[in-house]
């Protein structure tokens, strides 16, 4: 089945406390996204990547980081989460930046 | 700057209403035009697109109308269900350049019997 998987699905965390959040496609797409969601903002592109070894921010990129050393994977850090990374996060792929984006169910994250 | 403009943030449709969410936009540039769904607990998914050579494309009950020259584009939800209560995103993008998706805010829709 096609889809985008993410892990964990739901994080309790401390400030401070380095985080990973991951990503995984198993359609082959070029382009992989990651985006919060919180009430009243919409959804908001954190970084984004074109191909392997390629990314770059997005709207909100303060206090996280991307690789892209595979064309599946796309992790998601948060190396000193604060509160105000308290979100739902989504990850995205598609076969290019502008086509159908496939999101993943989600990781609801709580940072005490 | 918000490149992408939705509304109305909430909208409440009786059962068999017209539900009705508009978008504008202020770049020129682009060229593609999708609405995505998103369920409570899920992530969204694509509902329907219209590229700017059309005004208008329907699927089933759902129809994007699209004025290019007023640089808006609607979805129009006929004979609305509850089970259409979901969360809709209106997005744009470039198709000829590298640029991502720009989302709008969304729009909360409950179709009430």
């Amino acid at each position: 089945e096609a889809q985008v998987t993410q892990n964990p699905r739901y994080l309790i965390t401390v400030t401070g406390k380095k985080l990973t959040v991951t990503c995984s496609q198993n359609m082959n797409h070029e382009y992989m996204s990651w985006y919060r969601q919180d009430p009243g903002l919409g959804l908001r592109q954190i970084y984004y990547s074109m191909n392997v070894e390629v990314t770059d921010k997005g709207d909100v990129p303060e206090g996280y980081k991307v690789s892209r050393k595979e064309k599946r994977n796309f992790p998601l850090i948060l190396e000193s989460p604060s509160p105000n990374q308290t979100s739902l996060y989504f990850c995205a792929s598609s076969p290019t930046s502008e086509g159908t984006q496939y999101f993943g169910p989600g990781t609801r994250l709580l940072v005490l | 700057q918000q490149q992408v403009k939705q509304s109305p943030q909430s909208l409440i449709v009786q059962k068999g209403g017209i539900s009705i969410i508009n978008c504008a936009y202020e770049n020129t540039a682009f060229d593609y035009f999708p609405w995505y769904q998103q369920f409570p607990g899920k992530g969204p998914a694509l509902l329907i697109a219209i590229r700017p050579d059309v005004s208008e494309k329907k699927e089933g009950r759902f129809t994007i109308s699209f004025n290019k020259s007023a640089k808006q584009f609607s979805l129009h939800i006929m004979d609305s269900q509850p089970g259409d209560s979901a969360t809709y995103f209106c997005a744009a993008s470039e198709n000829s350049g590298n640029t991502p998706l720009v989302f709008g805010k969304g729009t909360r829709l409950s179709v009430i019997a």
